[in-house]
């Protein structure tokens, strides 16, 4: 069964520190996202990405983020200069694009990030 | 703006029992969805189900039922006959039905104990 895939699953960082995170979406999506979960919250949309450029994004995604997809098959997040409060775990996520009936939202397993 | 409620912060019950899960949602959209994930300890988020605000038939699937009460704008989820398998973090979500584009809003999850 096809699955996104997400690397690394835990990375740690010292703050101020640049780090990408990657994942690979399913082979036929269109539509790619990134949402984050901080330690024992909920989880929440940073953005979504179709068509090689972003189509909305939410408040925490400042211009610390960036998000590309540098080829066919990866897409990757990006923090700039990393900050305690970015510690979270990032989950990268797709669906097929095409129609208002939307359908499932497939989730990769997530990938730890930790801010010392 | 969506917004999406969990009250139950945790809860536990013995195995065997049945439990409810309980979601109430807000949107102005007259078309939406709402889905429900389980994050069990290993942290990936595995969809269980998505409903469109059309289609207020209870579903059943195995021993998961979902109720869906527009006039109450709720999305509750029951587990029959728990296991201790079903432990785990239980979100519910809602999604605005427009092409292609699945920002989910996720509630703060349940945390559900089964106890042997």
């Amino acid at each position: 069964e096809p699955e996104v895939t997400q690397t690394p699953s835990h990375q740690v960082t010292q703050m101020g520190q640049e780090v990408i995170l990657r994942c690979v979406p399913i082979s036929n999506h269109l539509y790619f996202y990134w949402y984050r979960q901080i330690l024992g919250q909920k989880v929440e949309f940073l953005v979504s990405f179709y068509n090689n450029e972003i189509s909305e994004k939410s408040e925490i995604f400042d211009d610390q983020f960036s998000v590309e997809r540098p080829d066919g098959s990866n897409f990757t997040l990006k923090i700039r200069s990393t900050k305690l409060e970015d510690s979270a775990m990032y989950f990268c996520a797709s669906t097929e694009a095409g129609t208002r009936n939307t359908g499932e939202l497939f989730f990769g397993e997530g990938s730890r990030l930790t801010v010392l | 703006a969506q917004k999406v409620t969990q009250a139950q912060t945790e809860i536990s019950v013995v195995e065997k029992e049945d439990v409810t899960l309980d979601c109430v949602y807000e949107t102005r959209d007259t078309t939406y969805y709402l889905f429900w994930y389980k994050q069990p300890p290993s942290g990936e988020l595995v969809f269980l189900i998505r409903r469109n605000s059309f289609d207020e038939q209870n579903e059943i699937s195995g021993r998961y039922s979902w109720n869906f009460q527009k006039s109450t704008s709720s999305f509750n989820f029951t587990i029959t006959a728990s296991q201790v398998v079903d432990s785990a973090v239980y979100f519910c979500a809602l999604s605005e039905a427009w092409f292609g584009n699945e920002k989910l809003t996720f509630g703060t999850g349940t945390r559900l104990t089964i106890i042997p």
